[in-house]
């Protein structure tokens, strides 16, 4: 069974940074690549970007770019979420999820984790 | 980028009744669209993928289709445990962007 196993809520001050896990399990960590997706409170689902866990390559939307930073530990099947200089408006859950394959073609979103909420509060 | 306009933001509906919620792309996207079903604990879950293809496991009430750049998801009669948030995404091309979301509510 895929499982995507996220951490529990974060509190952080404002300018400091978090860095969330996203534990990986049931499947070659490697052969998936991983997106990291934004929900602010009450509000829709904004795509921060993706890496790939085999060769740690990444895309980030413009919009996080500076402000996400993604990274994996292969040794741990664990993907990672930096999050730097964090203001109020970085207050909100992140999930990972991660691609399926069909017939060699990528399908993006097809296993979601539980979600990690970040407060930034002093 | 592409948007993704959602429609309608918010619906009020009995248990049997049928449903559509609709996204608009503002590019072509080929069919790379899926709807997510997100729960009130935040639990979210892909319910279809390529505009059509059911999720294993997905019940079958839930059918998506395509028209020009249209895309709807429908529901052909609601049970209980289909009161929740939904969304379109489309994953064609960077960055993937995300529909403003449907609140589906018992009336």
């Amino acid at each position: 069974e895929v499982l995507l196993q996220q951490s529990g809520p974060e509190l952080v001050k404002p300018g400091a940074s978090v860095k969330i896990p996203c534990k990986a399990s049931g499947y070659t960590f490697t052969d998936y690549n991983m997106d990291w997706v934004k929900q602010s409170h009450g509000k829709s689902l904004e795509w921060i970007g993706d890496i790939n866990p085999n060769n740690g390559g990444t895309i980030y939307n413009q919009k996080f770019k500076g402000k996400a930073t993604l990274t994996v530990d292969k040794s741990s099947s664990t993907a990672y979420m930096e999050l730097r200089s964090l203001t109020s408006e970085d207050t909100a859950v992140y999930y990972c999820a991660r691609e399926v394959y069909y017939y060699g073609s990528s399908y993006r979103f097809a296993y979601w984790g539980q979600g990690t909420l970040v407060t930034v509060s002093a | 980028d592409i948007q993704m306009t959602q429609s309608p933001s918010s619906l009020s509906a009995s248990l049997g009744e049928r449903v559509s919620l609709t996204c608009r792309a503002s590019q072509e996207i080929s069919g790379y669209l899926s709807w997510l079903q997100q729960k009130p604990d935040g639990t979210i879950k892909r319910l279809i993928y390529a505009a059509s293809t059911l999720d294993s496991g997905v019940p079958k009430r839930f059918s998506g289709s395509r028209s020009g750049s249209d895309y709807s998801l429908t529901i052909s009669s609601l049970e209980s445990e289909d009161f929740a948030d939904y969304y379109c995404l489309q994953y064609a091309s960077y960055p993937f962007t995300f529909g403003s979301g449907t609140k589906l509510e018992i009336k």
